[in-house]
């Protein structure tokens, strides 16, 4: 699985948008990018997931660079809930009856201020 | 839907002793399940991989005598942390797949 790079932290205001980058420059064709958060003390949570296209649902938007070397996680209005770490991962398609791993880096820490 | 649970949450043994902690998915079959473990301001490390009725597969580095899984049905998967010391003392967390990953709480483990 391609390796991806994020910043360790970031801050952000309540109610305004974080946008959290993440870099993977090695990604390859078949390779899909999907995120997870982790709220302290809890399992991660799956956001959204994305092969070339803007992805949007109820949580959140990811955009992906056309050269797919990078994405962008979007949370349109923060709140203080939203403070957790953000994984940014990297791998191949699920597919049904299939192992699969996800490899989970030091992600970015995200703190929502009031 | 896709909730999966962990039993228990949270779990203090003595050391030697055996602990045993129960990954169930609530609302779908996975054939797939895994065990991950992490250690306070670390991220999460994989463990094994699960499959239902198989062996387990073990990543590098993790005693597959010490941490016993059993995937004994399509909900079900445990994680048995044998003679446990205070090295094992841990955030475990398991995840089952049926189109992503979803995960379970988490148990905490300390061992005395």
């Amino acid at each position: 699985d391609a390796k991806t790079t994020q910043p360790p932290s970031m801050d952000c205001a309540e109610g305004r948008a974080a946008n959290l980058p993440c870099n993977h420059s090695t990604i390859s064709g078949n390779e899909y990018v999907y995120w997870y958060r982790q709220i302290h003390s809890q399992g991660p949570q799956y956001i959204i997931h994305g092969l070339k296209n803007n992805e949007t649902n109820e949580m959140a938007s990811l955009i992906i660079t056309e050269d797919r070397k990078s994405s962008t996680l979007i949370l349109p209005h923060a709140t203080l809930r939203d403070t957790a770490v953000y994984y940014c991962i990297v791998r191949g398609l699920f597919s049904g009856g299939s192992n699969y791993k996800l490899t989970f880096g030091k992600g970015t820490l995200l703190t929502v201020n009031p | 839907g896709a909730v999966v649970s962990q039993h228990p949450s949270w779990v203090i043994c003595k050391s030697g002793t055996s602990v045993k902690i129960e990954c169930r998915s609530l609302d779908f079959q996975a054939t797939t399940m895994f065990w991950y473990r992490q250690f306070p301001k670390q991220s999460l490390m994989l463990m094994a991989t699960s499959n239902e009725g198989s062996k387990a597969t073990y990543e590098q580095g993790v005693e597959k005598d010490k941490f016993l899984i059993n995937h004994a049905s399509l909900t079900l998967s445990t994680l048995t942390v044998t003679s446990a010391h205070p090295e094992d003392s841990s955030f475990y967390i398991c995840s089952a797949s049926i189109d992503e990953q979803y995960f379970g709480p988490g148990t905490r483990l300390t061992v005395t």
